[in-house]
């Protein structure tokens, strides 16, 4: 089946830290991966996203691209901020047997805290 | 635009009480979702609805039940809480399948069963 498997928390950084969060899958077929954001008491945030091999998503200084050679999906900042404070999750959507893909699988969510 | 609206935000609910939560989306989606979050489990897929009139189970369909009232609408129901259904619950929506699109969730329900 699939799955998704992300570094364990938490991170503590300084600010202006460069950051990295690695993110790895088991997945039938292509599957399209994503990063979400979860900040204190609110819901996850879609912050970035690549559905093919070497696609690169960006947003708001975070990236990642899409490794399908070592099945990876690592998210990297060069300078984080107080305000990236967050919880941030990896996850995947693969297409099941019957050839739809109604599901996103998550990672179990890295706590990531950066201080001044 | 609302997105994604779950009521309520805050439950209290004694061993043995029902109680529907329900959430909302104004974005024309297809699919709908329910999750729960846990410590250490991350998210856990609970029922979800590719299109209206359809509902399956998820992960962790035990103790709950689903209803997908109109395409706008997706309750989930718990007929008879259990501590171990305390957590935080949240609903998502998605344009079809989440394979490009992924999904945009709501700000979630926490619930604590006593």
């Amino acid at each position: 089946g699939n799955s998704v498997t992300q570094m364990e928390g938490p991170v503590t950084l300084s600010e202006e830290a460069f950051l990295t969060i690695n993110c790895t899958y088991t997945a039938t077929g292509y599957p399209s991966l994503f990063w979400y954001v979860q900040y204190p008491g609110e819901g996850l945030q879609l912050l970035l996203k690549a559905t093919k091999a070497d696609d690169k998503g960006s947003n708001k200084g975070f990236e990642a691209t899409y490794r399908k050679e070592t099945t990876s999906f690592h998210l990297e900042k060069g300078s984080v901020q107080v305000s990236d404070s967050a919880v941030y999750f990896c996850a995947l959507s693969a297409a099941n047997s019957g050839g739809s893909n109604y599901k996103l699988t998550f990672g179990k969510g890295t706590l990531l805290t950066v201080n001044p | 635009n609302a997105g994604v609206t779950q009521t309520p935000k805050f439950q209290v609910l004694k061993t043995g009480q029902s109680m529907t939560l329900q959430c909302a989306q104004d974005m024309n989606h297809n699919s709908m979702y329910w999750y729960r979050q846990d410590p250490g489990m991350g998210l856990r897929l609970i029922y979800y609805s590719a299109s209206e009139g359809t509902t399956d189970k998820g992960e962790v369909p035990n103790g709950y039940n689903v209803s997908r009232l109109n395409k706008r609408e997706f309750s989930l129901r718990l007929e008879s809480a259990a501590p171990s259904q305390t957590s935080v619950y949240f609903c998502a929506s998605s344009v079809g399948g989440a394979l490009n699109y992924g999904y945009t969730f709501g700000s979630g329900t926490r619930l604590t069963v006593v």
